[in-house]
């Protein structure tokens, strides 16, 4: 089984809406980590945002918060007020933490367009 | 101060090919990574290591080999390079410490790999 899922290869949304991208993970560990990243069309990986699997509260940073439900394992990330620099592709990533250490996994992906 | 960097950024070479790609971070993180992104974006993890263990996607080739000198560096050797390893390969590092699975993951700016 897939750890992670993104299920939307592509998005489009109007500059200054609000977005959401879909992740979904798979884990039985009761302890782990997930992160969003972003990567522009210059390639560099960059850390959006991260969310504990014992936080009560869901992450918020800046324009960006996740919609955390753990009873349905899903950990979708929230763009709102979209900025044309928004655009790019988006990588939902989860850490588990087992007896080798750190594991992490990535989603395929969303690639996110900011129509002006 | 870039926290992990990696050299070169672009490479062109031809096939049969042996080639190195070197990964430095600064972070003090007692593990690495390195993973290759296709032409698709997958982002799949080729290694991690850390100063306990070497960790192997056991769908890697053997031709693809780390070494790491030192806890700071942890470096890519390809041998015999194919057409198909064309690719952008990322290194990364973390913070292994079980109990924080908010240690995120820190990507280099990439290496982008041509092989004509």
């Amino acid at each position: 089984a897939q750890k992670i899922t993104q299920t939307q290869p592509g998005m489009f949304v109007q500059e200054k809406e609000a977005v959401t991208l879909d992740c979904t993970y798979d884990t039985s560990d009761p302890s782990y980590g997930l992160f969003w990243y972003k990567q522009p069309s210059s390639g560099e990986m960059i850390f959006l945002i991260y969310q504990g699997s014992y936080d009560q509260q869901n992450a918020t940073e800046g324009r960006y918060s996740l919609n955390f439900q753990k009873a349905r394992k899903s950990a979708n990330l929230v763009i709102s007020a979209s900025q044309l620099g928004d655009s790019a592709m988006y990588f939902c990533a989860m850490r588990e933490i087992s007896n080798t250490g750190n594991q992490f996994y990535f989603g395929t992906g969303t690639s996110l367009t900011v129509i002006p | 101060d870039t926290a992990v960097s990696q050299t070169p950024k672009y490479l062109v070479t031809q096939m049969g090919n042996d080639k190195s790609i070197k990964c430095e971070q600064n972070l003090g993180h007692d593990t690495m990574y390195w993973y290759k992104q296709d032409s698709k974006k997958f982002l799949k993890i080729m290694f991690s290591y850390n100063n306990k263990e070497l960790i192997i996607n056991e769908t890697v080739p053997n031709r693809f080999s780390p070494k790491s000198p030192d806890k700071a560096h942890l470096n890519l050797h390809i041998n015999s390079l194919e057409l198909g390893d064309s690719a952008v390969y990322f290194c990364a590092s973390s913070q292994d410490r079980e109990q924080l699975s908010g240690n995120t993951i820190y990507f280099g700016e990439g290496s982008w790999l041509t092989v004509v």
